[in-house]
């Protein structure tokens, strides 16, 4: 059981470039999210997704997307990386329940220069 | 709106000494709380959560919080600290369904020995 696992761990982008940030789970988890933790401001929601073909806002949604074809997967997509999307990436996952816990994936640190 | 405020970006305990980290949530309706704890260059892991049970939660390592809601608090303490105790520690809020999920700006622990 690999609990949440993310591809890469690091990545440096060119401002303008695109990318695909991986996230999967084998705990058979409906809800996924996304969040990125940037210094002093804590994580902040990005992108959630309650099951395959459902997804929705969080937080701070502009300039990312997201899809969920199968419950495992459930990567993020920055279209034009920006400086400003610099910051460390972390993907996690729980059962269906608001009070059921989220695990965390290790995180990937992003580099837009 | 949610929101939670982790009073004290930074606290300094002696190992053996009490640990006290504030937290403080805005909700309109009942809340889940939870406290996380994060080592470096490594995802979330849950210390403790409070889901409308029993006030004083009992969580790993020692930890434990009360849910006082006349307070809308919900510190988090631990009698003695050890030297791996040091960490940030993330305190989050959510309602309802989950789907939204917020994280207070976190509180970085150090242990002098």
């Amino acid at each position: 059981n690999a609990g949440v696992t993310q591809t890469p761990k690091f990545q440096v982008l060119k401002t303008g470039q695109s990318m695909t940030l991986q996230c999967a789970q084998d705990m058979n988890h409906e809800y996924m999210s996304w969040y990125r933790q940037d210094p002093g401001m804590g994580l902040r929601l990005i992108h959630y997704s309650v099951g395959a073909g459902i997804t929705d806002q969080g937080e701070v949604p502009n300039g990312y997307n997201v899809s969920r074809s199968t419950t495992e997967d459930f990567p993020l997509r920055l279209l034009s990386a920006a400086p400003s999307q610099t910051s460390v990436y972390f993907c996690a996952s729980r059962k269906q329940g608001a009070s059921d816990t989220q695990y965390f994936g290790p995180g990937t640190r992003l580099t837009v220069l | 709106a949610q929101s939670v405020t982790q009073l004290g970006s930074h606290v300094s305990v002696s190992e053996g000494a009490l640990v006290l980290l504030r937290c403080n949530y805005s909700s309109s309706v009942p809340p889940y709380l939870f406290w996380y704890v994060q080592y470096p260059n490594q995802g979330l892991q849950l210390l403790l959560k409070y889901t409308s049970a029993a006030t004083l939660v009992k969580g790993i390592n020692g930890f434990e919080a009360e849910f006082k809601k006349s307070e809308t608090s919900f510190h988090l303490t631990k009698p003695s600290a050890h030297m791996s105790d040091a960490a940030e520690y993330f305190c989050a809020v959510t309602k309802g369904t989950g789907n939204q999920f917020y994280f207070g700006t976190g509180t970085s622990l150090t242990v002098i020995p």
